[in-house]
């Protein structure tokens, strides 16, 4: 069964502009890793963040992780065209690597 | 990371047969994961593949249909059988790397669509 949910559910935006996506969940967490998935392919790790950090970057994306409020968010900042995906957080309770996702949110950046 | 790869990458088939789906590991990992997607959903465990044991399975999922091989550390299959056209997902593997730690890798997917 799915942890939690992301919101927002779809978001479109222009390029050039910043996405944020969040993720609430329901237990307590190892790690939170988000992915992107590009119309219905394979997964591609995007980022970690164990559940002793509050934030981390990488190139574009930040990642900020709250364990009192059991969420995190995602955001993409100066979004290209390419960004469009599919974007999922996923929890894992104790790094045990088995992992249990959010809804997902469905990016559509439009150029 | 780590490198996986699915066969067959996309299936049709048509109910009432079974489908076995391969997964390939470029190093040998201690635990893989079968994830089905269902159409517009997101991903779902269905049971960890343990090399030398019984797969264990997750709530919802039993071994009669979804049997689970892992003869070794870097090769794992699931068979998907007797299908009906619920089974129409896509089909993902997954694993951490060799030397340990948390991040999770995914194969390419294997979508099924069951007539």
């Amino acid at each position: 069964s799915q942890q939690g949910e992301e919101d927002p559910q779809a978001l479109s935006i222009q390029e050039g502009e910043n996405a944020t996506m969040n993720c609430s969940y329901k237990t307590s967490i190892n790690n939170l890793q988000w992915y992107r998935q590009n119309s219905g392919r394979g997964l591609v790790h995007l980022i970690l963040i164990r559940s002793n950090e509050r934030e981390k970057h990488s190139g574009r994306l930040r990642v900020t992780l709250d364990t009192s409020k059991k969420s995190s968010s995602l955001l993409i900042t100066a979004s290209r065209a390419a960004d469009t995906a599919s974007y999922f957080c996923a929890t894992d309770p104790n790094a045990g690597n088995m992992l249990t996702f959010g809804g997902g949110t469905r990016l559509m950046v439009k150029p | 990371s780590a490198v996986i790869s699915q066969k067959p990458s996309r299936d049709i088939c048509q109910r009432g047969t079974s489908l076995t789906i391969q997964c390939q590991v470029d190093s040998q990992v201690t635990m893989m994961f079968w994830y089905r997607q269902q159409p517009g959903q997101s991903l779902t465990l269905i049971a960890t593949a343990n090399q030398g044991s019984e797969a264990t399975y997750e709530s919802g999922f039993v071994i009669d249909k979804f049997p689970i091989s892992r003869p070794n550390l870097t090769f794992s299959t699931l068979t998907v059988s007797n299908m009906s056209p619920e089974d129409s997902s896509i089909y993902l593997c997954s694993s951490g790397l060799a030397g340990g730690g948390e991040t999770q890798y995914f194969g390419p997917g294997t979508r099924l669509l069951v007539l």
